[in-house]
């Protein structure tokens, strides 16, 4: 069975710094490109971040790019994303999501998520 | 960037009702287009996608339809279990893009 575990969230202040983790088992990792999805409390769903199957193509929302870094390591089977700068609009969910690698896939594979709080 | 546009953004229904939700994208995305239901406190589930190819394991009742700009999502004889947000994306082109949510309710 597919899954998609995240870790590393929290409370963080403004200005602050987080890495999140998206460990993964069930499928094959290296053959997956990955992508991380936010939400907001009570708001819809952003996409923040891709990243290609060998780590060579990526992509980030206007909204946290030369702030946030996006990055695997396939021997561990994980995703990583490194929030540094954060702001409280950063305040969501973050969802890690899988989908298979090609420039058009759709998402097949969603983590439970984790929550970041930034805060004073 | 493409923006994509639900509506309605709530619909209220009863058990047994069908249901469209349309999506509307800013600019022709071919057939790139997903489906996808979050009940509360859920991560979001695949329905749909390719506009109109059913997710392993999900019900026919849910179908779509669609490409370029416009696309439905239709949700036949409604079950308890389906009152939730639905939301549709493109994966045409960066950044991947998200509808604002349809929230469907029990009347």
């Amino acid at each position: 069975e597919e899954q998609l575990l995240e870790s590393g969230g929290g409370l963080v202040q403004p200005g602050g710094s987080l890495r999140l983790s998206c460990a993964v088992s069930g499928f094959s990792f290296s053959s997956y490109a990955m992508s991380w999805v936010r939400q907001a409390p009570g708001k819809g769903l952003e996409w923040v971040s891709d990243i290609s199957e060998r780590g060579a193509s990526i992509y980030y929302a206007d909204s946290v790019k030369g702030r946030f870094t996006i990055s695997r390591d396939n021997s561990k089977n994980t995703l990583y994303l490194q929030m540094n700068s954060l702001r409280a609009e950063d305040t969501a969910i973050y969802y890690c999501a899988g989908r298979l690698a090609g420039r058009r896939s759709r998402f097949d594979y969603w983590g439970q998520g984790t929550l970041v709080i930034v805060s004073s | 960037d493409i923006q994509m546009t639900q509506s309605p953004s709530s619909l209220s229904a009863s058990v047994g009702d069908r249901v469209t939700i349309t999506c509307r994208a800013s600019q022709g995305i071919s057939n790139y287009l997903a489906w996808f239901q979050q009940k509360p406190g859920k991560a979001p589930k695949s329905l749909i996608y390719a506009a109109s190819t059913l997710q392993s394991g999900v019900p026919s009742k849910f179908s779509g339809s669609g490409s370029g700009t416009d696309f439905t999502l239709t949700i036949s004889s409604l079950q308890p279990e389906d009152f939730a947000t639905y939301y549709c994306q493109q994966y045409y082109s960066y950044p991947f893009t998200f509808g604002q949510g349809t929230r469907l309710e029990i009347k």
